[in-house]
């Protein structure tokens, strides 16, 4: 069956950089995601990687991507307070309309 | 644009009350989606539609629940008779095309006692 797992809590420093990873089952997943939650909104897409991609780098974000290990990580650099939220992997075994989503990481930032 | 919109933010019913939840998805949104939140299952989809009809809803618990999408800016989902185990955070989304990202709103909050 479809389970994307992810550690449930991660703590940083203001400026340390987070990393939050993922592991996935399905390998047709034709794109992998990460979504944000801050307390009381709904998810807001942060970024997403090709599955025949590596890495993607969008200003603080970076995410890899080891397909072999059905592995996807999520590094935020420079982490800062407003970072403080729970972050959310995706897959799309079956297109883009059926994400399974992770467990979800809350990660705290503190000053 | 205002986004994807849901009401109400909370709702607390007695059970075997009747709820409906709803949702004005982004204007030019093809695809629209339910999921429901709670802290044992993650984020569920329960059902989506493509230009107001309904593609899959393999996710919906039971006959309790339904889903409409009378026209392309307005949807409901509608539990009867509500159960303490409703209890969750329901979320609506909307996407463009078939291979553009989720747009979620901020959810509607289910308690029921």
């Amino acid at each position: 069956g479809e389970d994307v797992e992810q550690s449930l809590f991660l703590s940083v420093r203001e400026g340390d950089s987070s990393v939050i990873n993922c592991t996935y089952t399905d390998s047709s997943s034709t794109y992998l995601y990460w979504y944000k939650q801050e307390p009381g909104a709904g998810l807001q897409l942060l970024t997403y990687i090709f599955s025949n991609m590596d890495m993607k780098q969008d200003q603080r974000l970076t995410v890899l991507l080891n397909k072999k290990d059905k592995h996807l990580s999520l590094r935020i650099a420079d982490t800062q307070t407003g970072d403080s939220a729970i972050y959310f992997c995706a897959e799309s075994p079956e297109g883009f309309q059926k994400l399974v989503f992770g467990t979800g990481t809350r990660l705290l930032v503190s000053p | 644009d205002a986004g994807v919109i849901q009401s109400p933010r909370h709702e607390v019913t007695e059970m075997g009350q009747e709820v409906t939840l709803r949702c004005k998805p982004i204007s030019g949104h093809d695809y629209l989606f339910w999921y429901r939140q709670t802290m044992m299952r993650g984020l569920e989809l329960l059902i989506y539609f493509n230009n107001n009809v309904p593609i899959d809803d393999s996710g919906m618990p039971e006959d309790r629940f339904s889903a409409k999408m009378p026209n392309a800016s307005f949807s409901t989902l509608k539990i009867q008779p509500s159960e303490p185990r409703d209890s969750a955070v329901y979320f609506c989304a909307s996407s463009r095309t078939g291979d553009s990202p989720l747009h979620f709103g901020n959810g509607t909050r289910l308690t029921v006692t």
